[in-house]
């Protein structure tokens, strides 16, 4: 039973730049949330996805955006990336609306130049 | 901005030893306590959770206490080996407006486990 995957695992761009992060959800899982985690720090939310909805947000510019398909996976886009853009990028799912617990994957490291 | 505090940031403990984590909030509309362990280069993985309904929860070597009135929950590990270092993170989870779940994590804490 796979867990939550995302791809890709390592990704570097320069500032100006538009990045898609993507995310398939643990099996069974149908909510997908999106954080951000910078070195040493704890996971920062971004948003969350249900129902192919944005179901809330946390305080990021909408530079942040995302897309859940039918198949309850997800993408994440950043543009216009700045060099404080640089961190992990984790992606958690749940299994319906109630939504815990969640599980994470291993995340994709973005490193901006 | 509602906030989990966590403490201490890092801490070393030899084997065997207990490793104590802490966290306080600031907001009493949360619904659920998880604590996540991450190992570098991977993704937080739930450890324990609790329900702040219940004082204290163990599993395994594993141990939350949870303090309603103070606001504060901790994190115990029992004879602490090796292999538990890593960053601990605990985290406070509350019903959002739109019906589903946030969660708000502490800074984390690096434990590193002496041989």
């Amino acid at each position: 039973d796979a867990g939550v995957t995302q791809s890709p695992t390592h990704l570097i761009k320069t500032r100006g730049q538009q990045v898609t992060l993507r995310c398939s959800p643990k099996s069974g899982h149908d909510t997908v949330s999106w954080y951000q985690q910078a070195l040493g720090q704890g996971p920062q939310f971004i948003f969350q996805y249900y129902e192919e909805e944005e179901r809330q947000r946390g305080n990021f510019p909408d530079r942040f955006s995302g897309h859940q398909f039918p198949n309850y996976s997800s993408e994440l886009n950043v543009n216009a990336l700045l060099l404080g853009d640089s961190a992990l990028y984790l992606c958690a799912s749940s299994e319906g609306w109630e939504g815990q617990p969640q599980h994470f994957g291993d995340g994709t490291r973005l490193s901006i130049l | 901005q509602q906030q989990v505090k966590q403490s201490p940031q890092s801490l070393i403990v030899q084997k065997g030893g207990i490793s104590i984590i802490n966290c306080a909030y600031e907001n009493t509309a949360f619904d659920y306590f998880p604590w996540y362990q991450q190992f570098p280069g991977k993704g937080p993985a739930l450890l324990i959770a609790i329900r702040p309904d219940v004082s204290e929860k163990k599993e395994g070597r594993f141990t939350i206490s949870f303090n309603k009135s103070a606001k504060q929950f901790s994190l115990h590990i029992m004879d602490s080996q090796p292999g538990d270092s890593a960053t601990y993170f605990c985290a406070a989870v509350k019903r959002a407006t739109s019906g589903t779940y946030k969660y708000i994590f502490g800074t984390g804490t690096r434990l590193k486990v002496l041989a």
